[in-house]
């Protein structure tokens, strides 16, 4: 596709529910990235995928929170268990990853989560 | 200490003025830097990407990285209303794969 495409665009949960974003990113795109943006506030890490693995996922805030990345295409993160604190929009983020590249990011239009 | 820090805003300039946006960052390592911008409710869009000393231009946007000073701006010249947004700063540590570290971003408004 022309650029990166999360689902859905907009979802409301109630407190204790299972959600599960999915993010499809730019054709030819191995690294994918999950951020997450309070109200008000700046980007905030999750994890990112290089092919299907996670070399980093140091910014999952809690075991609540997985993601999984198949085919080196559509990546999903699910959080169980949700709370109101999860309310944030979800971003995914795709980049070239080219060896000596400069791995620019790219950035979908996120997924605006609300727990009530 | 922040990784990444911005001035604090809001910035507000005229239409045709100067907008300057500022942007420290922490990890003395750190050799990516992008800076991009937010329309309120729309996901951040690249502006401009620096990664050696000095200044790079492009169109209206100048970004200048100065890495002894671990710090880097952007200037927007001829500021127009359509540049109203919010401008965040990111940093890498890497130049290949690697999570970005974002600003808090600051709010620009530009007035006609």
């Amino acid at each position: 596709g022309a650029g990166v495409s999360q689902s859905p665009s907009n979802k409301v949960t109630e407190k204790g529910k299972d959600v599960e974003l999915r993010c499809d990113p730019i054709s030819g795109h191995t690294a994918l990235y999950w951020y997450r943006q309070r109200l008000g506030q700046g980007l905030e890490f999750l994890i990112y995928f290089q092919g299907n693995s996670a070399p980093d996922k140091s910014g999952l805030p809690s075991d609540r929170f997985s993601a999984e990345r198949t085919g080196e295409s559509v990546s999903t993160l699910t959080i169980q268990r949700t709370q109101q604190e999860d309310s944030a929009v979800y971003l995914c983020a795709s980049s070239l990853a080219g060896q000596g590249g400069t791995d620019t990011q790219y950035f979908g239009p996120g997924t605006r989560l609300t727990v009530l | 200490q922040k990784e990444v820090e911005q001035n604090s805003g809001p910035l507000s300039v005229p239409e045709g003025a100067i907008a300057s946006l500022n942007c420290t960052y922490s990890d003395r390592g750190s050799q990516s830097f992008f800076w991009y911008r937010q329309y309120s409710g729309k996901s951040p869009e690249l502006i401009m990407s620096i990664y050696s000393n000095g200044d790079k231009e492009d169109g209206r946007f100048t970004a200048q990285l100065n890495k002894a000073s671990q710090y880097v701006s952007l200037l927007i010249r001829d500021s127009q209303p359509s540049d109203s947004a919010t401008y965040l700063c990111a940093v890498k540590r890497g130049s290949t794969l690697g999570r970005l570290y974002f600003g808090r971003g600051t709010q620009l408004t530009v007035w006609p």
